[in-house]
């Protein structure tokens, strides 16, 4: 069974790009989330996509979107990138939404903004 | 507001040695803590998890003691193998309104275990 799968796994873009990431979850998990992992700030929550619809969204500025196709795969995209953007993005998937629910992550995107 | 406290920052434990990482968490509706390891380049992956009706769980060389009025847990990792060198993270869901599944994490302990 294969795991999460996301892609690219590197890029680099330049300040005030904008930046699309695909996450494909485990075949059939309905449950998708984001997560930015920074040195600095750790494993940090974006957003959770279940059914198409968006259930939680972590504390960060209205740059970061996503969204989920009927088929659960995701994709998140961050507008207008600053330097502080750069960071591993993480999607993870599990069978279904709430809590305990194994979460089982991808390997992560590395986006460099310069 | 950090929900979710781990120490140590770093660890450096002998081959053959007990590690024992440590959490302790503020939100009182969280149910489900779960513990991962991830190695460089790599996405964090499940080790083990715990809900809180459980004092312990054990799976082969890892335990999670849970002390709920305390509201800590803690990883211990017996008989610590040099593979075992990873970042491990603590994390805990729960209580999130609406439901979903969100997890808060510490701030992940780097783990080196010496011959």
């Amino acid at each position: 069974k294969a795991g999460v799968t996301q892609t690219p796994r590197y890029l680099i873009k330049t300040r005030g790009q904008q930046v699309t990431l695909s996450c494909s979850p485990i075949s059939g998990h309905r449950s998708v989330s984001w997560y930015q992992q920074t040195p600095g700030q750790g494993l940090q929550f974006l957003f959770e996509y279940f059914s198409e619809t968006q259930r939680n969204k972590g504390n960060f500025p209205g740059r970061f979107s996503g969204r989920q196709f009927s088929n659960s795969r995701s994709e998140m995209n961050v507008s207008t990138l600053e330097l502080g953007d750069s960071a591993l993005y993480l999607c993870a998937s599990s069978l279904n939404s709430g809590s305990g629910n194994t979460i089982y992550f991808g390997e992560g995107s590395w986006l460099t903004v310069v | 507001q950090q929900q979710v406290k781990q120490s140590p920052q770093s660890l450096i434990v002998q081959k053959g040695g007990i590690s024992i990482i440590n959490c302790a968490y503020e939100n009182t509706a969280f149910d489900y803590f779960p513990w991962y390891q991830q190695f460089p380049g790599k996405g964090p992956a499940l080790l083990i998890a715990i809900r809180p009706d459980v004092s312990e769980k054990k799976e082969g060389r890892f335990t999670i003691s849970f002390n709920k009025s305390a509201k800590q847990f803690s990883l211990h990792i017996m008989d610590s193998q040099p593979g075992d060198s990873a970042t491990y993270f603590c994390a805990a869901s729960g209580g999130v309104t609406g439901g979903g599944n969100k997890l808060t994490f510490g701030t992940g302990t780097q783990l080196k275990v010496e011959l």
